[in-house]
C-alpha cells in the first residue's frame, strides 16, 4: 500500500511570494491534515480536511489556506510568505477522523 | 492551556530498555499517540492509547494513566536503528482532527 506522498520535496521562495504544497493521501483515506514543523519546535496543527470540506484550522493567519479535491488529495497555499514560514510542512491522512494519522515525507519550505 | 511535556534528550545502550515519559495537560482527552521520527523523515505511527493500561506491540509498549495525565513509551532490546525522535501527541477532543504534539524526545542509542 502506497503511503502519503507530498510534492515538492523542497521549495525555495522569496518573501512576499506564494507557495503551493501538494499532498496525496493513502488510498481509502478521506481525512487530510496539515502540520508545520519549524526548527526546534514541535508539530503545529494547521488544517484538517474531510470529505472535501475544511473541518478545523489551527492558530495560523488566513494567508495559510488550502483545499481538498474530490479524489481526497489536498493543497496547502501560503500567501505573502514571511521568513518565519520556513519550516517542514507535513501532511497526514487517516481512514476516518478518529483513526491514527499517517504522515508523508514533508515539503521543506525555505523563504529567503 | 494545552501542554505536552517530554524530556528533550535521552541516551541508552544497545540491548537495554528505555522509558520515555510524557505528561500532558489538555482541556480534554480523546487519545494519546506515539510517533517515531528519524532525522529528515516523516513521523511514523507507533502506538495509540485511549484507555488506561499498557499496550504492547513487539519491542515497543505504551502505557497510559488518564487520572495522572501521564504516558510512557517503553522500548526493549534497543537497537542502533532506534536512535530517533519520539513524539507524544494528544487528541484533546473528538471531531477536531487536531493532534497536540510535544517537542519530542531525541533518543541516542550507543553501542
Amino acid at each position: 500500500e502506497a503511503g502519503v506522498t507530498q510534492s515538492p520535496t523542497h521549495l525555495i521562495k522569496t518573501r512576499g511570494q506564494q507557495a503551493t504544497l501538494r499532498c496525496s493521501p493513502i488510498s481509502g483515506h478521506t481525512s487530510v491534515y496539515w502540520y508545520q514543523q519549524a526548527l526546534g519546535l514541535g508539530l503545529q496543527f494547521l488544517l484538517w480536511y474531510d470529505e472535501g470540506e475544511e473541518r478545523n484550522r489551527g492558530n495560523f493567519p488566513p494567508r495559510f489556506s488550502g483545499r481538498q479535491f474530490p479524489n481526497y488529495s489536498s493543497e496547502l497555499n501560503v500567501n505573502a510568505l514571511e521568513l518565519e514560514d520556513s519550516a517542514l510542512y507535513l501532511c497526514a491522512s487517516s481512514r476516518d477522523r478518529e483513526d491514527e494519522q499517517y504522515f508523508g515525507p514533508g515539503t521543506r519550505l525555505t523563504v529567503t | 492551556g494545552q501542554n505536552i511535556d517530554q524530556p528533550t534528550e535521552m541516551t541508552a545502550t544497545e540491548g537495554a530498555i528505555v522509558q520515555i515519559n510524557c505528561t500532558y495537560q489538555t482541556s480534554g482527552f480523546n487519545g494519546l499517540f506515539w510517533y517515531q521520527q528519524h532525522a529528515g523523515e516523516a513521523p511514523t505511527f507507533l502506538s495509540y492509547n485511549v484507555l488506561d493500561g499498557l499496550e504492547e506491540k513487539g519491542r515497543f509498549s505504551s502505557f497510559l494513566s488518564r487520572s495522572k495525565g501521564y504516558s510512557y513509551l517503553l522500548l526493549k532490546e534497543l537497537q542502533m536503528k532506534d536512535s530517533a525522535s519520539y513524539l507524544c501527541a494528544v487528541r484533546d477532543r473528538s471531531n477536531t482532527g487536531k493532534l497536540i504534539f510535544g517537542q519530542g524526545t531525541t533518543l541516542q542509542v550507543k553501542p
